[in-house]
Formats: structure tokens, C-alpha cells, sequence
């Protein structure tokens, strides 16, 4: 079983639809993380997740909503997005949000909006 | 806001050649990290650095924390194939102690 988990792998969807990426850590961490990663620019922190407590929101638009029902679990529902928010979606978790604690990916959702 | 300078963009090398990339901060940091990330995955970590001239090697992979703290280093020795991919730095520091990444250094290497 991998550490991090993202389902799915690839998602393809009209502006008009609504959609939740999925991602589930098996490490026994409590901070998890969303990114976009575009391509030629550094990844992009969107939003932070400690203690299934939201602690980070990089003014991301309202058209992506995080859920962290659990400590293992964090969602990222989708909805009117537009063709700019085409992009790798990575998911990562560690065991703190302070200090140096690594962070750990999972392989990502690669989104694409037609 | 924070920056990370990391170069070079690109490598392209001939297999047994030895690599080196660098990244360089604006700000001090505490925490230097690499990760590498292969097609179709999500970045693996690589190494992990907590002190100034910290030297950390993992296989043919060497990384050191800058003595100043606003830089690191990444080394490949005797490359491979299979060491293609894209090599990334992340620091942690500075007014936000926010961890940020670089735009990565892709590479690639000759058979």
C-alpha cells in the first residue's frame, strides 16, 4: 500500500460539471496538503489541513472547496472550473505543519478542463 | 514574497557523468529538502537537511545546506538512466517559515 493515495488518476471535465479529487494517507500523519502544479512553475500550495482543521488557504478561488473529514482523508470538491485550472493536482501529508517534518506526495490527479 | 532560484532549468548529460544543481533563497532558511519527481508520479523525497553545512548523501545522491542558509546542493554522482526526471528543491524559512518549492531542474541522460 502506498503512503499517499489520489484517485483518480486523471479526470477530464466541462466547466459546467462538478467533480471531488480524492486522497488518503496511510502514514499515520496529521497535516495534509493540496498543490497545483502547472507546468514551468513551482507548485503552488492551495491549502493546508491540521488536525482536520483548515490552516491554510492560499487565496484559492471558491470554485475549488477542501473537506478533511479525517485525520486520512482530504477531498477537493470541484465545481464551474475554468480552462486555466487544467493542471497536476498533487496531494501530500506529514506529520506536522511545523519545524522541518518532510512532506510526502501521492502521484497526483491530472485534471483537465474542456 | 519568498523566492527559490533554482538552476540549472535543464541537464542533459551522458550517462556516468557527474551532476550538480543548486538552489539559492532570498531569505535563511531551516529546512532544505530535495525531492524527484519521474513522469506520471508525484515528487519522491530525496534528501532532508536541518543545519547550516549539513552533508547528507543518500546512494549517489549528495545534498548540502549552504553554510550562509539561503542555498543548497544537489550532487548525482556516476548518473544513470534511470535518474531522469525532474529534480526539485524546497526550503523552509523566513518570515512565513512556509515551505516553498522551486521550479525544478529537468533531467535527462544519455545511454
Amino acid at each position: 500500500e502506498t503512503g499517499v493515495t489520489q484517485t483518480p488518476r486523471h479526470l477530464v471535465m466541462g466547466m459546467t460539471n462538478k467533480k471531488s479529487l480524492k486522497c488518503e494517507q496511510h502514514l499515520g500523519h496529521n497535516a495534509m496538503y493540496w498543490y497545483k502544479q502547472s507546468a514551468k512553475k513551482p507548485l503552488e500550495l492551495m491549502f493546508v489541513y491540521s488536525l482536520e482543521e483548515r490552516v491554510e488557504n492560499n487565496s484559492v478561488p471558491s470554485r475549488f472547496s477542501p473537506e478533511c473529514p479525517n485525520s486520512s482523508h482530504l477531498f477537493l470538491h470541484l465545481h464551474t472550473l475554468q480552462p486555466e485550472d487544467s493542471a497536476l493536482y498533487l496531494c501530500a501529508s506529514s506529520s506536522g505543519t511545523g519545524g522541518g517534518q518532510p512532506q510526502h506526495f501521492g502521484d497526483g490527479t491530472r485534471l483537465s478542463i474542456l | 514574497g519568498q523566492q527559490l532560484n533554482q538552476s540549472p532549468q535543464s541537464m542533459f548529460i551522458q550517462e556516468g557523468e557527474d551532476v550538480s544543481m543548486n538552489c539559492t533563497s532570498s531569505s535563511i532558511f531551516n529546512t532544505w529538502l530535495w525531492y524527484k519527481q519521474d513522469p506520471g508520479e508525484g515528487p519522491v523525497l530525496l534528501i532532508a537537511l536541518y543545519k547550516a553545512g549539513e552533508l547528507t548523501s543518500n546512494g549517489r545522491l549528495t545534498a548540502q545546506f549552504g553554510i550562509t542558509r539561503k542555498d543548497s546542493f544537489l550532487n548525482i554522482s556516476a548518473s544513470i538512466p534511470s535518474d531522469v526526471g525532474i529534480y526539485f528543491c524546497a526550503g523552509r524559512g523566513g518570515a512565513t517559515n512556509k515551505l516553498i518549492f522551486g521550479t525544478g531542474t529537468l533531467l535527462a541522460v544519455q545511454p
